[in-house]
């Protein structure tokens, strides 16, 4: 129990485009998606929360015009990077909050996409 | 705000022995304590956590304890295989709030 997928597992795209990233939680109903971003060799760093059907909460430093998030649902959650660029490029993380961990903040995390901007 | 500091950064250990990575944290308030495995490109792998109302928990070779007096926990591998080496991640947090994040052991465990 408690998967999380992400789809894609990577992609490449040219600086100026769009990418969208899906996050699904597919066993269980995700209350709170949570969207992290990974250097080489550093821990994960909290880029926001959102909570099905609310806007999402950014970090200080994130731009929330670059980096759409959408929770439209309890198992789906979408990242987009708008106008991607080279410094976009890092390892972008999800995790998912069910309702089983009661006040704990128990997350799963997905495989993680790849974004290379070229 | 929560600091979760974590050591030692790398570990290096013979195939059959014991490792242990140490965290403390700031927030007497934080109350969860997860521990992560993530392999080279994937993501983070829940391990085994702990809640602040119990000392220790061991699930088959990996064991957690925690000591709220001190503010720190930690994560206890034995008979380390080859397998077990990833990158591993401990976390705090409080209630709902989000998770905090230690900067990563690397665990390279040798045949």
């Amino acid at each position: 129990g408690a998967v999380v997928s992400q789809h894609p597992s990577w992609v490449i795209c040219k600086s100026g485009t769009s990418v969208k990233i899906e996050c699904r939680s597919l066993d269980f109903q995700a209350t709170t998606m949570f969207w992290y971003r990974q250097f080489p060799k550093q821990s994960l760093m909290l880029m926001a929360t959102s909570n099905e059907g609310s806007k999402a909460t950014y970090e200080q430093g994130v731009e929330k015009d670059k980096f759409l998030i959408n929770h439209a649902s309890l198992t789906l959650s979408t990242l987009t990077v708008t106008s991607a660029h080279p410094e976009d490029s890092s390892f972008y993380i999800c995790s998912a909050k069910g309702t089983s961990g009661g006040p704990y903040n128990e997350q799963f995390f997905g495989p993680g996409t790849r974004l290379t901007v070229l | 705000g929560e600091n979760v500091e974590q050591h030692p950064s790398t570990l290096s250990v013979q195939e059959g022995d014991s490792a242990v990575i140490k965290c403390t944290y700031s927030d007497s308030a934080s109350n969860y304590f997860p521990w992560y495995k993530q392999e080279l490109g994937k993501g983070p792998q829940l391990i085994i956590d702990i809640r602040s109302n119990v000392g220790e928990k061991k699930d088959q070779r990996i064991a957690v304890t925690l000591n709220k007096t001190a503010k720190h926990f930690s994560l206890h591998i034995t008979e380390t295989q080859p397998e077990d080496s990833a990158v591993y991640f401990c976390a705090a947090s409080q209630g709902y709030s989000t998770l905090t994040f230690g900067k990563g052991t690397m665990l390279l465990v040798s045949p």
